[in-house]
């Protein structure tokens, strides 16, 4: 898998965009970007995930750049209840030489201030 | 409720004594993965069943450390002999396995202290 690079640590206003930006420059072509969120004490949920297309769904946006290098993942209106650390990964389920394992990192703490 | 449960959620243990954990993924998921938690860190792979065949295993699963997964249904861990080092939240997560479509699907875990 492809190793991600996030910032440790965001904060954003209640009701403002935020926008957590993802690094993953040794993104291999059959690579997805996944993000998903891990409020405290519970287990992280999946988010939204994409391939070179822009997607949205209920809960973001997910932005990936032209050269899949990088993405942002979008939430337009933030609420107190978005403050939780978000993870970014690639990962595909059939990628070549056997690494195929979603590998998380530190992932980004998001707090939302009123 | 994401589907996948784990049981229990909290475990108490001394040093030394064996500790066994389940997880009940979701029913038409065949691959299922366990990953290990400590505070401040992200999740760190443990092992993964594609149906019933453990299929990878991550060096940080010592010889103390087996997971089952029998008829491709739920799944055991089992740490033998802990140590205060074991001490984590133990996740559990299913999939489809789908290539456009790998979500994983988290249980809540299950948070050992080892004293």
């Amino acid at each position: 898998d492809a190793k991600t690079t996030q910032p440790p640590s965001m904060d954003c206003a209640e009701g403002r965009a935020a926008n957590l930006p993802c690094n993953h420059s040794t993104i291999s072509g059959n690579e997805y970007v996944y993000w998903y969120r891990q409020i405290h004490s519970q287990g992280p949920q999946y988010i939204i995930h994409g391939l070179k297309n822009n997607e949205t769904n209920e809960m973001a946006s997910l932005i990936i750049t032209e050269d899949r290098k990088s993405s942002t993942l979008i939430l337009p209106h933030a609420t107190l209840r978005d403050t939780a650390v978000y993870y970014c990964i690639a990962h595909s389920p059939f990628a070549s030489g056997g690494s195929y394992i979603p590998t998380f990192g530190r992932g980004t703490s998001l707090i939302v201030h009123p | 409720d994401t589907g996948v449960s784990q049981d229990p959620r909290h475990k108490i243990t001394k040093r030394g004594q064996n500790v066994t954990f389940r997880c009940d993924p979701i029913s038409e998921h065949n691959r299922l993965y366990w990953y290990r938690q400590t505070l401040g860190q992200g999740p760190e792979f443990l092992t993964y069943f594609q149906n019933e065949a453990q299929l990878e295993k991550s060096r940080l699963l010592s010889d103390r450390f087996s997971a089952e997964r029998p008829k491709g249904s739920f799944s055991t861990l089992e740490i033998q002999r802990t140590e205060q080092g074991d001490s984590a939240m133990y996740l559990c997560a299913s999939s489809t396995g789908r290539a456009t479509n790998e979500k994983l699907f988290f249980g809540s875990g299950t948070q050992l202290s080892v004293l």
